[in-house]
C-alpha cells in the first residue's frame, strides 16, 4: 500500500529537549516536505527536498532542521523546541514539486 | 501575506444541494492549482487540480473552476454527501506549493 507514515502521532516535551519526528514514504518519491498546521494559518510549508542531499527552507522554517539522506526519509529535528512550535506537523511526497502530494497521518506536538 | 485566500471559514450545506467552496489569489505566476480534502485525524488527501491552462475541470461529483482575471478558484460538489464534510484547502503552485488556510464545509442529512 502506498503510504506515508509519520512517527510519533503524538508528542508532548518540554522547552528545549531535543526531538525528531519522523516521515518515511513507500513510493520512490524524490519530492519530500514538512507542512505546520495552525488555526487560521492553514498548512505552511517548514522544509522541502526535491532529491537525496537536496534541501530548502519553506515559509516558517526557524527552530527546524531537516536531512535527506536516503530517498525514502526525511526526519524533521527540533534542537531546542519552544512554546510556539507547539502545532500539528504533516510529512508529505510527490514525483513532482509540490505536485498532488500525499501527505501522511500528522504529528500533534506539544511543547510546554 | 497571504497569497492564497480562502475567506470563508466554514459552510453549512444540505444533503443533495450543491457545496460551492471558493478560494483567491494574489500571484499571477501560480500556474497549477488543487484542491485537499481533510479529515480529523489524518492527513489532507488530493481531491481534484486544473492547470493554469484550463478554466474547469470535472471528477464525478466535483468541479473545479479558474477564472484567471478574477484570480478565483472555487470547487463545485454536486449533490452534496454527509461523508463529504470535511476541511477542505485550495493551494497553488508556483515552484512551490502554496495553500489557503482551509473552509470546514457541513452535509447535513
Amino acid at each position: 500500500e502506498a503510504q506515508v507514515t509519520q512517527n510519533p502521532r503524538y508528542l508532548i516535551t518540554v522547552t528545549g529537549k531535543k526531538l525528531t519526528v519522523t516521515c518515511s514514504q513507500n513510493m520512490n518519491h524524490e519530492y519530500m516536505s514538512w507542512y505546520r498546521q495552525d488555526p487560521g494559518l492553514g498548512l505552511r510549508q517548514i522544509y522541502y527536498s526535491m532529491n537525496v542531499e537536496v534541501t530548502d527552507k519553506g515559509d516558517v522554517p526557524e527552530g527546524y532542521k531537516v536531512s535527506r539522506k536516503e530517498k525514502r526519509n526525511f526526519p524533521l529535528i527540533l534542537e531546542s523546541p519552544s512554546p510556539n512550535q507547539t502545532s500539528l506537523y504533516f510529512c508529505a511526497s510527490s514525483t513532482r514539486t509540490g505536485y498532488e502530494q500525499y501527505f501522511g497521518p500528522g504529528t500533534r506536538l506539544t511543547v510546554t | 501575506d497571504q497569497q492564497v485566500k480562502q475567506n470563508s471559514p466554514s459552510l453549512s450545506v444540505q444533503e443533495g444541494r450543491i457545496s460551492i467552496l471558493n478560494c483567491d489569489y494574489t500571484n499571477s505566476m501560480f500556474d497549477y492549482f488543487l484542491w485537499y480534502k481533510k479529515y480529523p485525524a489524518e492527513g489532507p488527501t488530493f481531491l481534484i487540480s486544473i492547470s493554469s491552462i484550463k478554466d474547469k475541470n470535472e471528477d464525478g461529483r466535483f468541479t473545479v473552476f479558474l477564472n484567471k482575471s478574477a484570480k478565483h478558484l472555487s470547487l463545485h460538489i454536486v449533490p452534496s454527501q454527509p461523508g463529504d464534510s470535511a476541511v477542505y484547502f485550495c493551494a497553488a503552485i508556483y515552484g512551490k506549493l502554496t495553500f489557503g488556510q482551509g473552509t470546514i464545509l457541513t452535509v447535513h442529512p
